[in-house]
């Protein structure tokens, strides 16, 4: 089946560090630009970085120099390094697939994190 | 930063209803433009990209129009699984990539 599967969600306190993978199956994952967006509790969807084929990335406004992203084809995977969290921070992560036409057409299920002390 | 706006925050409608959700860009994106679908608990799914092709699987009662900076998605007769909130998604300039802030369509 097609599909994405993220992991890594968690409580952590402000100013601390948390890793978010997404894995992805039946798909070649080397062929697709893929992201992350969040979404706070009862709030609107946030996007918050891409990567590239070539490994390119991007960062919105209020994440650059914190969090970080990065892919390892060979195990089929993403992931989102963020660091000096904060609690506008907490929110559920999605990772998604950027397809031919550059809408996202694929997600996962999303994985929790919550900054708080 | 390109910011879109969808009107109304809220809508209330019957199933069987047409109903026309807006979405404005602070400038023009082209037809950079998709819309998606998202139930509680669940991640967006997306209906329609290039600001008119329905994605794979959507069915065609869900409809997109627009260019430039003034979108509409439209459904021709609401049935009771399409009760959700509803985002469009610009592409065309980025980063950042960008939300409007959400429709709410709720049973009347």
């Amino acid at each position: 089946e097609v599909q994405l599967v993220e992991s890594g969600g968690g409580l952590v306190q402000p100013g601390g560090s948390l890793r978010l993978s997404c894995t992805a199956s039946a798909f070649t994952f080397t062929s697709y630009d893929m992201h992350w967006v969040r979404q706070a509790a009862g709030k609107g969807l946030e996007w918050v970085a891409a990567i590239g084929t070539a490994g390119d990335t991007y960062y919105s406004g209020s994440v650059k120099g914190r969090f970080s992203i990065s892919r390892e084809n060979a195990k089929i995977s993403l992931y989102l390094q963020m660091n000096s969290l904060r609690a506008d921070d907490t929110a559920v992560y999605f990772c998604a697939r950027k397809d031919y036409a550059d809408a996202f057409d694929l997600w996962g299920q999303g994985t929790m994190v919550t900054v708080s002390s | 930063e390109i910011v879109m706006t969808q009107s109304p925050a809220t809508l209330s409608v019957s199933p069987g209803e047409r109903v026309t959700l807006s979405c404005r860009a602070s400038q023009s994106v082209s037809s950079k433009l998709a819309w998606y679908q998202q139930k509680p608990g669940q991640a967006p799914r997306l209906l329609i990209f290039g600001a008119s092709t329905r994605a794979s699987g959507i069915p065609a009662r869900f409809s997109g129009s627009g260019s430039g900076t003034e979108f509409t998605l439209t459904i021709s007769s609401l049935q009771s699984e399409d009760f959700a909130v509803y985002y469009c998604q610009q592409y065309n300039n980025w980063p950042p990539i960008t939300f409007g802030q959400g429709t709410r369509l709720e049973i009347k």
